[in-house]
């Protein structure tokens, strides 16, 4: 069965300084991966997706993330962080028939 | 319509009593799920339907649980007898094609509040 981890339950980073949240993923197969942001009182968005091709995918708001197939990781990643950058981070792995599979979410404070 | 839309909002029921929650998904959009989001234990899936085949009810905690997709839009999600357990937000989550290489929207969820 797949599965999820992220092992940081939280994160605090100051304004302007970089980010990396840690994704770790149990698959079968050729995974498909996502991360998705929740900000408070919201719904997901879909930061970026990883299906095949480049390692190094490119999302939104500013944000990447590298598969990295011997380390079973996908992790999250953005140069400097904005304060509007605080949410709930989900890292998903495709499943069969369509399902998705999350991580339990990491918390992201900005701090001035 | 533009998003998937959820109703109701929040509902507060009492234990004991049955649910009702209603998912619009985007128009078009063969693929809809339901995941529940409890606080400090992510997303668990619950159910997921595509087209007309039959749904994958792998995800659902127990038979109080059932949902349905009427004429391949709108569903609904029923709890019977609800616990204080089902305290979550329950997501909806549509996609325009099924596999796991597509894009879901998710609504805005809807907080269940058993007391």
């Amino acid at each position: 069965a797949q599965s999820v981890t992220q092992p940081d339950i939280h994160i605090t980073v100051s304004e302007g300084a970089s980010l990396e949240l840690r994704c770790n993923y149990s698959y079968g197969a050729t995974p498909y991966l996502f991360w998705y942001v929740q900000s408070p009182g919201q719904g997901l968005q879909l930061l970026l997706k990883y299906f095949s091709g480049d390692t190094l995918v490119q999302g939104i708001k500013g944000f990447e993330a590298e598969f990295k197939r011997s380390q079973s990781s996908f992790n999250l990643r953005k140069p400097s962080v904005h304060w509007s950058d605080a949410a709930e981070y989900f890292c998903a792995v495709g499943a069969r028939g369509g399902g998705l599979t999350f991580g339990k979410g990491t918390h992201l404070i900005i701090q001035p | 319509g533009a998003g998937v839309s959820q109703s109701p909002s929040n509902k507060v029921t009492e234990k004991g009593k049955d649910v009702e929650l209603r998912c619009d998904p985007i128009s078009g959009h063969t693929a809809l799920y339901w995941y529940r989001q409890s606080l400090g234990q992510g997303l668990e899936f619950l159910i997921y339907f595509q087209g007309n085949s039959a749904p994958d009810k792998s995800g659902l905690p127990s038979d109080r649980f059932s949902a349905e997709r009427t004429g391949g839009s709108v569903s609904t999600l029923t709890i019977q007898r609800t616990q204080q357990e089902d305290s979550a937000v329950y997501l909806c989550a549509s996609s325009s094609q099924t596999g796991v290489n597509t894009e879901a929207f998710f609504g805005q969820g809807t907080r269940l509040t058993v007391v």
